[in-house]
């Protein structure tokens, strides 16, 4: 069955910490994976990212796909307050209609003061 | 930018009643989407339209129908509402194809309670 984990479930770090999230994804003919962050009740796109093993950069957000070990890493440098929220990744196949989006649970981050 | 709008962000309803949550997106995106977020279960696909008065089941549409008569528009309906189907409530879309890459634009949500 295919599934996407991410982890930590939650974190909490303070102002201007370096922090990495995690998400490993089993996704039969696998595509291409989505990073979203959710703020309140909206998610909003972040990356796509595919096997190519590309880097993705945003800002202090960057994030990057191994296709080898089946995961992907969100990295955010300088953490603001503004960064806290829930990230969720989502790995989609060749269906190409993105029907078939496989969700992670989210990381929840908290940034404090 | 995409603006996709959902009708109510807090809603409030009896057992039994049918509910209609409405969602609007302004850009013109063929796919439309409504899922179900719930702690520790995430996001669930109940149902997804690719096109006007198209529609395919997502993972979980027991106790669901939707409805879209126009492009812009796609409505969800719980025919007679139940305490399970307590949950936040996303709509979101996206272009076909290559929609991939640009991901897809969610609105702000509702908060249905069914007491």
């Amino acid at each position: 069955e295919d599934k996407v984990v991410q982890s930590p479930l939650s974190l909490v770090v303070h102002e201007g910490d370096t922090v990495t999230l995690n998400c490993s994804y089993e996704v039969t003919n696998f595509r291409s994976l989505l990073w979203y962050k959710q703020e309140k009740k909206a998610p909003t796109f972040l990356f796509m990212l595919t096997s190519s093993g590309i880097e993705k950069k945003s800002g202090r957000l960057s994030s990057i796909l191994d296709k080898k070990e089946l995961f992907s890493i969100l990295n955010i440098t300088a953490t603001q307050t503004g960064d806290s929220a829930v990230y969720l990744c989502a790995g989609t196949d060749n269906a190409g209609n993105n029907r078939k989006l496989i969700w992670g649970l989210g990381t929840s981050l908290a940034v404090n003061p | 930018d995409v603006k996709v709008t959902q009708s109510s962000r807090y809603l409030v309803k009896r057992t039994g009643e049918k509910v209609f949550l409405e969602c609007v997106q302004d850009m013109d995106h063929e796919n439309m989407f409504w899922y179900r977020q719930d702690p520790g279960l995430g996001l669930r696909l109940i149902y997804f339209s690719y096109d006007v008065k198209m529609k395919e089941k997502g993972d979980i549409p027991e106790g669901y129908s939707v409805s879209r008569e126009k492009k812009e528009r796609f409505s969800l309906i719980l025919e007679s509402a139940s305490t399970n189907q307590t949950s936040m409530y996303l709509c979101a879309s996206s272009l076909p194809g290559t929609g991939l890459t640009r991901g897809l634009f969610f609105g702000s949500g509702t908060q249905l309670s069914v007491l």
